[in-house]
């Protein structure tokens, strides 16, 4: 069974950092590029950042670049978050999701999400 | 960066009732296009991708159509369980954006 499973989230201060991780089981992890979604309360889907199978191609969205990095393990079929410079508009529910291809397809798969909230 | 406005925000529907939902795109995403379900408290379900296809282990009274810059998710005959919100995607170029969703709730 494919599953994902995020962790990381919690209440942070602004101008703080947190690193959310994606664990990652059931699929050859080498073979999809993976991305990060995340969801403000009572909001809509917002595509945080996305990173090819082989970490050649990192987007970011406009809203976290220059704050936020994505990166991924191999060796632990992980994939990362680090957040910086938080911002009380940061505050989302963030899911990680796999893609159906290497690097341009839709997401077939996601975690349950991991909460961050950026109060002080 | 490219736009998706789906239309419309929410509708009122009954079970048994055909329900169509549009997503437009600001420019052409050719084919590249996908649909997205959410129930509360969840994360999102793929139901459609390449605009028309359906994923695996999807009920088939679910169908996606269009191209180029207009598409359309439509559910012939709503059950209970489909009583969520809806998200169409576009990934034929980055950033990957999403339209604001649908919610279809019951009448």
């Amino acid at each position: 069974e494919v599953q994902l499973v995020e962790s990381g989230g919690g209440l942070v201060q602004p101008g703080r950092s947190l690193r959310l991780s994606c664990a990652t089981s059931g699929f050859i992890f080498d073979d999809y590029a993976m991305h990060w979604v995340r969801q403000a309360p009572g909001k809509g889907l917002e595509w945080v950042s996305g990173i090819s199978w082989n970490s050649g191609i990192i987007v970011y969205a406009d809203s976290v670049k220059g704050r936020f990095t994505i990166s991924r393990d191999s060796a632990k079929n992980s994939l990362y978050l680090q957040m910086n410079s938080l911002r009380p508009d940061d505050t989302a529910l963030y899911y990680c999701a796999k893609d159906m291809q290497y690097s341009k397809g839709a997401f077939d798969v996601w975690g349950q999400g991991t909460m961050v909230t950026v109060s002080s | 960066a490219i736009w998706m406005t789906q239309s419309p925000s929410s509708l009122s529907a009954s079970t048994g009732d055909r329900v169509t939902i549009t997503c437009r795109a600001s420019q052409g995403i050719s084919n590249y296009l996908a649909w997205y379900q959410q129930k509360p408290g969840k994360a999102p379900k793929l139901l459609i991708y390449a605009a028309s296809t359906l994923q695996s282990g999807v009920p088939s009274n679910f169908s996606g159509s269009g191209s180029g810059t207009d598409f359309t998710l439509t559910i012939s005959c709503l059950q209970s369980e489909d009583f969520a919100t809806y998200y169409c995607q576009q990934y034929y170029d980055y950033p990957r954006t999403f339209g604001q969703g649908t919610k279809v709730e019951i009448k």
